[in-house]
Parts: C-alpha cells; structure tokens; sequence
C-alpha cells in the first residue's frame, strides 16, 4: 500500500498564478483533509471531506477550493496564488475522521512557495 | 486564539533518560487526544492517543497522561533514543482535530 500520496513535492508559484495540489490515498478511508504548516502556527485545517461528494471548511479556507468526486482523490485548488499561501501543505486521511481507534494518516507534504 | 498549545518550542535531554513533552488546551469539549511524531521532509505520523474518559494510556516506551482539570496533556518517552529526535505535535479532537504548534525533540547520544 502506498498510503496518501501528494504530488508535486516542490511548487514555486508567481502571485495570481493557480495551480492543483494533488491527493491520493489507497486506504478506502472515507475521511480526507487538507492541512497547512506554518512556522509556529503547527497544522491548521483548510478543508476537509466525510466521503465522496461532501466537503465543508476548515479554520482556514480562503483562497481554497476543493472538490471530492471519489473516494480515493481530493485534490486542493489555489485560485490566485498570493505570497501568504507559502506554506508545506499535507493531505490526510482516515476511516471516520480522526476518532478513537481512527487516526489520521498524512502524506509527505507539498512544500509551496509563492513569489 | 489557539486552543491547543505547546509552550515549548524545543527540548534536549540525554539518551536513555525521561522525555517529557507538555500541551495545554482551553476548550473541556476536546473528547480525544493524540501525539504525532514528524520528521524532516516527511508527514506527521501517528505515535499514541488518548480518550477523555483515561487519564493514562501506555504503549512501549510511550505513555501519555490527560489532566482533564488542569486541561494538560504530557507525553512521556523512557528510555528516550537519538532515533526520537524529531518534532513532536499534540492534537485535540471536538468535531475535528486541532494540532498544536509542536516540540523539537533532540536526544543527545
């Protein structure tokens, strides 16, 4: 099993540009989510998924969007890049959404840079 | 305003010694609690977890405690190893999961 799988790894974006973070998990996990990391801010929510066709935000969704049309794949739109979007993105995943006996399980990250 | 914090931005301590890394989080509806471990250029993976009904819950080296009335999570490493060495984030569930800012563990051989 390859787990979550995020590509690219590396991304240099210019201001207004867009581009699709991607996202794949082989787990049939029906949960997914998108996190950002930032320096002394740890993992904040973007979006997040209960399963095929449902999304709803997290704590921080603007300049986001995402879609979930199966189980396996959610990827994560940036719309307009904007220099406040470099950031280490990962995608995660999980039976039922990170409850007892359910937790998450991250991708290697996508490390994006916005200039 | 962050409901789960990690006061500690780093912490060093000696091979074979106790590793104690401290959260505190504001909100008593938090049900569920987790630690994550993470290193360089990798995810978060995760170490051990929590319910809010325990006040402890051991795996190997990995105990952690919940004080539901101090509202403190700890994790305890013993014996800690240079292969610790590695960010460690705790996390609190309500409806999703919230994560604190994370801990730089580095054990000295």
């Amino acid at each position: 099993n390859a787990g979550v799988t995020q590509t690219p790894k590396f991304q240099v974006l210019k201001t207004g540009q867009s581009m699709t973070l991607q996202c794949a998990q082989d787990m049939n996990h029906e949960y997914m989510s998108w996190y950002r990391q930032d320096p002394g801010m740890g993992l904040r929510l973007i979006h997040y998924s209960v399963g095929a066709g449902i999304t709803d935000q997290g704590e921080v969704p603007n300049g986001y969007n995402v879609s979930r049309s199966t189980t396996e794949d959610f990827p994560l739109r940036l719309l307009s890049a904007a220099p406040s979007q470099t950031s280490v993105y990962f995608c995660a995943s999980s039976y039922s959404g990170a409850r007892v006996g359910s937790p998450l399980h991250f991708g290697n990250g996508t490390r994006l840079t916005v200039t | 305003d962050q409901q789960v914090k990690q006061n500690s931005p780093s912490l060093s301590v000696q091979e074979g010694r106790i590793s104690i890394l401290n959260c505190d989080y504001t909100n008593s509806m938090f049900d569920y609690f987790l630690w994550y471990k993470k290193y360089p250029a990798e995810g978060p993976t995760f170490l051990i977890s929590i319910s809010s009904i325990k006040d402890k819950n051991e795996d190997g080296r990995f105990t952690v405690f919940l004080n539901k009335s101090a509202k403190h999570l700890s994790l305890h490493i013993v014996p800690s190893q240079p292969g610790d060495s590695a960010v460690y984030f705790c996390a609190a569930k309500m409806r999703q999961l919230t994560f604190g800012s994370g801990t730089q563990l580095t054990v000295l051989p």
